[in-house]
């Protein structure tokens, strides 16, 4: 079975620095996405970065990039110039695309972050 | 995208009893799953809805707690039965169009159980 470890509970930053959450994962599968998720304390869901496995060059989504190393089974958050907006809780997600566990997501346990002014 | 209504937000169930959360899509979708996320912890796949046929679950999750039906391909519901305070926590309800593209969630709903 996929497993997705976030080894950081939280992590903090003062604003208009940059950060970087970790993630490590673990898989059989050659074939996947990962995914970083916002989780407000609205609980809304919201996607912030998307990776395919297939891909060797990082995402990058505007201050969001990503840090991917397949071959260490690593898939790194780094926000650039935080925000207070940026305040949340940070999901690290797996996703088959292949075989019996087709389409289902996997979490991590998420990390806190906390944006200082 | 996919916008998704899921009733009711919160409620707060007496233990023994049953409720029933409905996830409705705003357009057809191939996928939808329902989690599972204690106070404070991750999101922990409770199965796939699938359409027609009996859902999908996880390892720890089973039908005559967490029976879960889906007519259609806009429409879910996932009842938690027999509730204990233990299965006071927030399911979410989300969707794909596709294994490769984005998943879209729903806003929780917040059980709670006396």
């Amino acid at each position: 079975a996929q497993t997705v470890t976030q080894s950081q509970p939280e992590m903090s930053v003062q604003e208009a620095e940059t950060v970087t959450l970790s993630c490590t994962y673990d898989t059989s599968e050659s074939d996947y996405y990962l995914f970083w998720y916002k989780q407000p304390p609205s609980r809304q869901m919201i996607l912030v970065i998307r990776q395919e496995a297939y891909k060797q060059q990082n995402a990058t989504e505007n201050r969001f990039s990503v840090n991917f190393q397949k071959a260490a089974k690593s898939f790194s958050l780094k926000i650039s110039d935080s925000q207070l907006g940026d305040a949340a809780m940070y999901f690290c997600a797996y996703r088959s695309i292949g075989g019996s566990t087709l389409g289902r997501l996997y979490f991590g346990r998420g990390t806190q972050l906390t944006v200082w002014p | 995208s996919a916008v998704i209504s899921q009733k009711p937000s919160r409620d707060i169930c007496q233990r023994g009893t049953s409720l029933t959360i409905q996830c409705q899509v705003d357009s057809q979708v191939t996928m939808m799953f329902w989690y599972r996320q204690q106070p404070g912890q991750s999101l922990t796949l409770i199965a796939t809805a699938n359409q027609g046929s009996e859902a999908t679950y996880e390892s720890g999750f089973v039908i005559d707690k967490f029976p879960i039906s889906r007519p259609n391909l806009t429409f879910s519901t996932l009842t938690v039965s027999n509730m204990s305070p233990e299965d006071s926590s927030i399911y979410l309800c989300s969707v794909s169009k596709g294994p490769d593209t984005e998943a879209f969630f729903g806003q929780g709903t917040r059980l709670t159980v006396v």
